[in-house]
Order: C-alpha cells, then structure tokens, then sequence
C-alpha cells in the first residue's frame, strides 16, 4: 500500500516562513493537496494539485511536488496558521491516502 | 454558500449498527463524487469511502470493506453510510467531503463511539 511521512511537528516563528514536508515513493508523479485542520475543526483544503490554491486562501500559502517530496510553505507566517497539516495523494490502486499529520507551532 | 451537515452520530455497542447521513446545499449534490473520511480521537484522517455522482461506482478502505455500505439518494440531496459490525476502533469523527482526489468541501463531523 502507499503511504506518506510527515514529521510529526514543525516550529516557526511569527512572520517567518514555514516549511512542511510529505514525502512518498515518486509523489512527485502523483498530484498532492494539503488540509489545515484547526483545534476543534474539520479539515481545511488550503492546497490542490501541488500548488494551486482555492479561492480564500491566502496567497502565503504555496505548494510544490517533485521527486518523493511535496512540501507546503507558509510565508510571513501569522499565529492563526498554527494547526495541523495533513498532505493527501491519490493513487490508482490505493485511492485516497493521507499523511500522519504535522502539527504546525508558531512560537 | 456550501454547506455539508452531517448526522447520526452515537455511542453504539460493540458489533452494532449505525447510519450515518450527510446532508448538503448550496449545491447539486448529484454533480459531484462523495466520500466518507474518519478521524480517530486525537490521530490523523483516514479516508473510508468513495460513491461516484451517479451512484454506480463504490470504493472502501480495507478497514471498513465488508462491513460498511455508503449510498446517495440524489432527490435528497444526501449521502449515507451504513456502519455494520462496529468495533472499538471504529471510535471515531465521520466526515463527509466532496470530490475526488482532492476535498474541496466538509461537514462539521458527527462522532461515533463504539463501547459497551
């Protein structure tokens, strides 16, 4: 089955620039999006297919795949990003599949 | 505005049954692919299922297969989810998300809890 890593936690400090990682065997073949999930909260999509972002979303969100590594960075990152991240691949024999989550700190 | 509402949610004992359903607006449910996503007390999401717009094509994860049905009623604009022979580790927040490959909208959540 195909699986995703995220690291567990990522620290930034306010307006710095955040950098989170989902890496999965040749992810960068695959589209990869990524949720914002606030304490208490459902899941937010934040990024689509590797960098897009839907209408609402912040422009200091950004996304990149290439390789086994899609990463998701927050520029000028604001307190009210701290939340966890999830990223999400889809894959033709497994479908869905999601990241065990990053938990985002803003110091 | 779009809008996901889900139901059903219950403490329910150990090999029980539960349905839950999904109810959407500010949009034409029977346009768009539906899915079932769950998320453990304090762990990460885990997709469950997947129902095409028209209804004819069914995924499941291989936790649930065998034992979960999901369907859509597309004159009510609703999703549901059959739950059968629930398990402690079944414990969990169901979502309902629209889409395929990417979750563009989700529900609110509404909490399963299997325990005796």
């Amino acid at each position: 089955s195909y699986e995703l890593t995220q690291s567990p936690s990522v620290s930034v400090s306010p307006g710095q620039t955040a950098s989170i990682t989902c890496s999965g065997n040749k992810l960068g073949d695959k589209y990869a999006c990524w949720y914002q999930q606030r304490p208490g909260q459902s899941p937010v999509l934040v990024i689509y297919h590797n960098n897009k972002r839907p209408s609402g979303i912040p422009e200091r969100f950004s996304g990149s795949n290439s390789g086994n590594t899609a990463t998701l960075t927050i520029s000028g990152t604001q307190a009210m990003d701290e939340a966890d991240y999830y990223c999400q691949a889809w894959d033709s024999s497994t479908y869905v599949v999601f990241g065990g989550g990053t938990r985002l700190t803003v110091l | 505005e779009v809008q996901l509402v889900e139901s059903g949610g219950d403490l329910v004992q150990p090999g029980g049954s539960l349905t839950l359903s999904c109810a959407g607006s500010g949009f034409t449910l029977n346009n768009y692919e539906m899915n079932w996503v769950r998320q453990a007390p304090g762990k990460g999401l885990e997709w469950i299922s997947y129902i095409s717009s028209g209804g004819s094509t069914k995924y499941y994860a291989d936790s649930v297969k065998g034992r979960f049905s999901i369907s859509r009623d597309n004159g009510k604009n609703s999703l549901y989810l059959q739950m059968n022979s629930l398990r402690a580790e079944d414990t969990a927040v169901y979502y309902c998300a629209r889409n395929w490959q990417f979750f563009d909208h989700w529900g609110q959540g509404t909490l399963v809890t299997v325990s005796s």
